[in-house]
């Protein structure tokens, strides 16, 4: 079955402790997106990329950077996490960005920071 | 501002109907989306509307109102596995989702 996969589901880390969370898809979507999204909270985009395209949200801070070496996979690397920074972290997939398309979810990686 | 208002929690009974609304004020508009969340899970994806009128998709259906800026979910004959969080999302004019935070729905027997 065509998906998104998450790695890993959980990751605990130290404060001040580089993690990379990983992303991958079966769908050859073009766009993949990072969410980070707290306890009743909305999720939060991070930053996207249309293919090699990459676009940062405005308020995603400097400690968040993301790379994708090909269409099928996407890290988030943190590269110092602090307490604020434990959370689910989503990635997502959609085909493209017109009026149909729908983005579809990783079962993501929660991730806690000690 | 760009703004999604939806109840934060309802409750409902097993077998009941219960609508879930979601209104909203944003820059432009590209469509609608309803994902449903169970707890420590991601958002699957339930329905899309981007012209005004009722969308059923067997127990669940979807209305939306442009000129209002309100859209509505109505989930029939409930089941136990219903209780999750639905979040609503609107594309607007950049082609960027703005999520709601989500109404967390509470069933009971």
């Amino acid at each position: 079955d065509a998906m998104v996969i998450q790695n890993p589901r959980y990751q605990v880390t130290q404060f001040g402790k580089p993690v990379t969370l990983s992303c991958s898809q079966t769908l050859n979507h073009n766009v993949m997106y990072w969410y980070q999204q707290k306890s009743s909270q909305a999720p939060k985009l991070l930053f996207h990329y249309y293919d090699k395209d990459f676009n940062n949200e405005a308020d995603t801070p400097d400690n968040f950077q993301s790379r994708r070496p090909n269409t099928s996979f996407c890290f988030l690397d943190i590269r110092s996490p602090g307490l604020g920074d434990a959370a689910m972290y989503l990635c997502a997939t959609s085909k493209g960005q017109g009026d149909t398309d729908t983005q579809y979810f990783g079962p993501g990686t929660r991730l806690t920071v000690l | 501002g760009q703004n999604i208002d939806q109840p934060t929690e309802m409750t409902a009974t097993e077998g009941a109907i219960v609508q879930i609304n979601c209104t909203y004020q944003t820059s432009g508009f590209n469509g609608l989306f309803w994902y449903q969340q169970h707890a420590g899970e991601a958002p699957t994806f339930l329905s899309y509307n981007v012209l005004d009128g009722l969308e059923e998709k067997g127990r669940f259906s979807s209305f939306l109102s442009r000129s209002k800026g309100y859209s509505y979910l109505l989930l029939k004959e409930l089941q136990m596995k219903d209780s999750a969080s639905y979040l609503c999302a609107v594309r607007d004019s950049n082609y960027q989702l703005i999520w709601g935070a989500g109404t967390k729905l509470i069933i009971k027997p």
